[in-house]
């Protein structure tokens, strides 16, 4: 089973980077078997997607997000990572690392989420 | 892309059953085999119940079901038990472009 978690600064910012990193263990990034993704949640709001990639080929981005999102993957780490740039108040949000199955659209596994707040 | 359309609450009794509805267009949810519904509770990540408009995940009890008919799918929750309690989204793929839209969530409350 693969588990995922999240870790970066908790506060970032106004107009700054937001980055993110979510180590994967059980399982390796390299694989076939997965995309690696994020989900970010707003305080008292719903879910919105926000990325996945596969390791060696496309990366498919939220257009709402994709002027400002890039998706990354470090298999030296087995870790992957978002950046997301020109940050406001509107991007404070739990982030959660995901996993979908290649083939297969749904996100079956996740971290326990990351708490951003943009503020300055 | 816009989020799917969820109501923003539902309830019922323990035992009894509670459908919730999840409205798209042609282009995500009509258009789609590939719906699926996550369950929160508060302070948690969201969990997979269903896959696929109908599909249940090993593990998730029979007591949860989806369906779809037109743009809108479904989830319904037959024999409520207190532990149902949580928000529900669904989700589904939308398009060419391997894109995933939510919907706004949906608070169930067991009475």
């Amino acid at each position: 089973q693969v588990q995922l978690r999240e870790s970066g600064p908790g506060l970032v910012k106004p107009s700054q980077t937001l980055s993110l990193t979510c180590t994967v263990s059980g399982g390796s990034i390299s694989s076939d078997d997965y995309y690696w993704g994020w989900i970010r949640q707003s305080p008292g709001k719903g879910l919105e997607w926000i990325g996945y990639g596969y390791y060696g080929a496309n990366t498919y981005y939220n257009p709402s997000l994709s002027s400002r999102v890039t998706l990354s993957m470090d298999t030296s780490k087995n870790q992957f990572s978002l950046t997301l740039t020109s940050v406001t108040a509107a991007d404070t949000a739990v982030f959660y690392c995901v996993t979908k199955p290649n083939r297969i659209q749904y996100f079956d596994n996740w971290g326990q989420g990351t708490l951003v707040t943009v503020s300055s | 892309q816009s989020a799917l359309t969820q109501p923003p609450s539902a309830s019922g009794s323990p035992g009894q059953s509670v459908t919730i509805s999840c409205t798209g267009t042609s282009s995500d949810v009509g258009g789609s085999d590939h719906v699926s519904w996550y369950q929160q509770h508060p302070g948690k990540a969201p969990k997979l119940m269903i896959y696929d408009v109908f599909k249940r995940p090993s593990g998730v009890p029979y007591r949860f079901s989806g369906s779809k008919s037109g743009n809108t799918a479904s989830l319904t929750v037959s024999g409520l038990q207190a532990e149902d309690e949580a928000d529900y989204y669904c989700s589904s793929y939308a398009g060419i472009n391997n894109h995933v839209i939510f919907g706004g969530g949906t608070s169930l409350t067991v009475l």
